[in-house]
This record gives C-alpha cells, sequence and structure tokens, in this order.
C-alpha cells in the first residue's frame, strides 16, 4: 500500500490560514471516518491533533481543524502561529485492517 | 501522568534481531490497543503493528510481516515487539503509542533507535 499524498510542504505568514491536504482511495480516506492528523517538531514524538476527521483532543487548540471530502481530508490551521512550524502527518485505517500514513507536509511559518 | 518509555534499540547486522520493549505507566494498560509506528531518519511516519488489549487480535504492515511479533505482557504492564531478519530499510526510531481513539494514537513513547548496518 503507498502512503496517503500529502504536499511536502506549505508555508503562510503568521495570522493567516493554511490548509493541507491528505488524499487517499475508497480503500482508506474514503471509507472511513478515520483520519487523524500529527504536529511533529523535530527530535520529537508526534502530538495527535485531529482524530476521526474533525475531532480535536483535550488541549488542542480550536485554530485546528480537519475536514473530508471523498477521498480527500484537509487539516486547516487558522492564526498561524511561529510555534505551529512543524511536521504535519494524516493517518486512515484501511479496508485491510492497517494503517496508512502520509508523505509528511513541512510546515513554514514566514 | 501517562508515560511510555520504550527501550532495546540499539546497532545490528543485517539478518539479526533484537527485541524492544515499551513501559506503560499512569493508565490502566490492558484497557487500550497499543501500536508500533516507526520513522527512518529524515523521513515519514509508517505504521508497524496492533496489538488488542488482551493480545488476541494483531495486524502487521506490509513491509514487517512474517519478520516482526508484537507481543504484551498486561501483568508487566509492557508492550514488546521482536524484529527478526533485520534489514537495512529497518533503521529507524521506534516509537510505541497508545490507541486512545479509534484508530488515533494519543500518547507516545519518545522512541528508540535502531540501525541495521554491518
Amino acid at each position: 500500500q503507498s502512503a496517503l499524498t500529502q504536499p511536502a510542504s506549505v508555508s503562510g505568514s503568521p495570522g493567516q490560514s493554511i490548509t493541507i491536504s491528505c488524499t487517499g482511495t475508497s480503500s482508506d480516506v474514503g471509507n472511513y471516518n478515520y483520519v487523524s492528523w500529527y504536529q511533529q517538531h523535530p527530535g520529537k514524538a508526534p502530538k495527535l491533533m485531529i482524530y476521526e476527521v474533525s475531532n480535536r483532543p483535550s488541549g488542542v487548540s480550536n485554530r485546528f481543524s480537519g475536514s473530508k471530502s471523498g477521498n480527500t481530508a484537509s487539516l486547516t490551521i487558522s492564526g498561524l502561529q511561529t510555534e505551529d512550524e512543524a511536521d504535519y502527518y494524516c493517518s486512515s485505517y484501511t479496508t485491510s485492517s492497517t494503517l496508512l500514513f502520509g508523505g509528511g507536509t513541512k510546515l513554514t511559518v514566514l | 501522568e501517562v508515560q511510555l518509555v520504550e527501550s532495546g534499540g540499539g546497532l545490528v547486522q543485517p539478518g539479526g534481531s533484537l527485541r524492544l520493549s515499551c513501559a506503560a505507566s499512569g493508565f490502566t494498560f490492558s484497557s487500550f490497543e497499543m501500536n508500533w509506528v516507526r520513522q527512518a531518519p529524515g523521513k515519514g511516519l509508517e505504521w508497524v503493528s496492533f496489538i488488542s488489549g488482551g493480545g488476541s487480535a494483531i495486524y502487521y504492515g506490509d513491509s514487517v510481516r512474517g519478520r516482526f511479533t508484537i507481543s504484551r505482557d498486561n501483568a508487566k504492564n509492557s508492550l514488546y515487539l521482536q524484529l527478526n531478519s533485520l534489514r537495512a530499510e529497518d533503521t529507524a526510531v521506534y516509537y510505541c503509542a497508545r490507541e486512545g481513539r479509534v484508530y488515533s494514537f494519543d500518547y507516545w513513547g519518545q522512541g528508540t533507535l535502531v540501525t541495521v548496518s554491518s
């Protein structure tokens, strides 16, 4: 199984909004509402930001939101802050009872 | 406080074996499904394996199936990953992760580095 498709990089200025896409197939993203998003700063473990497409764990800023349409899920970060600069990964459950991650997107806050 | 602490990583030759451990604390370990996720140097995340709370359901990623074995000891609050027939491409930081939400990992360990090289 190939990784979910994410843009390699996105950038934005403080205060702006950005959206990161995550494209899969009807065997994963399109078939389940089990898409998650993780934030990873250099040298650190990933942090769960969104689960089940659009739900935020306790403690995660409401500047982070998720959505899905067909085979593509999206993570939107509004009011960009410098500390949002990190790598972001999506993941999805699959019809093979496995989990697929996206290739990762490097967010640069200019 | 939930804590996951991995150990057992190191340098191993191609074809060799290694056993990783993950010590859990701060929650009822047996009530949670657990996973291993790895990350090759400078690369993205790759899901490796899943085990249910009681250990009856186990799944593996395609790249490790038949070579790696996941297990758990709920009496010791510990998760394990036996790595056999290791290849250079298995070089990565291996994380254990708690599945706190369905198919989502809410707590991660700090990771343990496995390097496969001659």
